[in-house]
């Protein structure tokens, strides 16, 4: 399977831990997008890659979100301090630069749950 | 910002045919995409717009106007697998990132 991979798929956890999400994007795809989607609501961008550059945050990522993208390959999401209004499912998507078009892939998301 | 409005919920019979409308206000507009994802699952893309008019791709066809902030979604031929929800985005600026809508989720009944 070569389409986008995200793990763990469900993640629960207790208020003021930290989390880790891990995406591998498609291989030969440069961009690497992250969002966040709640239930009722279309997913909401929180940050993107090109390569190993983070050049876009949104500004819903707060100072306990940091992503990485180290050698711009995969990309992981670390939130700290977990709060419940973190539970939702956080997408990674990718995508192939340059082109106007940028249909973006997305993996089937990592849900979690702050107890 | 981006304002993107669509229908919060449709239902429609299996067989039938259903248009999802989406109206946005932006500057700086590149284009338009639709999405479908079903419950639990990604969203996977089923067209982009970047000119006016229609764009036929077999049973889903998806129209844009420029000028109006406008787009639909027309889905034919509605099977049961067709329920899930459709999301409109808008791409805009330099680093064509779509914006997406809360999405309209349709229901197909028998």
């Amino acid at each position: 399977d070569t389409g986008v991979s995200q793990n763990p798929r469900h993640k629960i956890t207790k208020r003021g831990q930290n989390v880790t999400f891990r995406c591998d994007p498609i291989s030969e795809h440069n961009r690497l997008y992250w969002y966040r989607q709640t239930l009722g609501q279309g997913p909401e961008f929180l940050t993107y890659f090109q390569n190993e550059a983070q050049l876009e945050k949104s500004r819903l990522l707060s100072d306990r979100f940091s992503a990485e993208r180290p050698k711009g390959s995969f990309s992981t999401l670390e939130i700290q301090r977990t709060e419940q209004g973190d539970s939702a499912m956080y997408l990674c998507a990718s995508s192939p630069s340059g082109t106007v078009k940028n249909i973006q892939y997305f993996g089937a998301g990592t849900r979690l749950s702050v107890l | 910002g981006q304002n993107i409005d669509q229908p919060t919920e449709m239902t429609a019979t299996e067989g039938a045919i259903v248009q999802i409308n989406c109206t946005y206000q932006t500057s700086g507009f590149n284009g338009l995409f639709w999405y479908q994802q079903h419950a639990g699952e990604a969203p996977t893309f089923l067209s982009y717009n970047v000119l006016d008019g229609l764009e036929e791709k077999g049973r889903f066809s998806s129209f844009l106007s420029r000028s109006k902030g406008y787009s639909y979604l027309l889905l034919k031929e509605l099977q049961m697998k067709d329920s899930a929800s459709y999301l409109c985005a808008v791409s805009k600026g330099g680093s064509y990132i779509p914006t997406f809508g809360r999405g309209t989720s349709l229901i197909v009944h028998p």
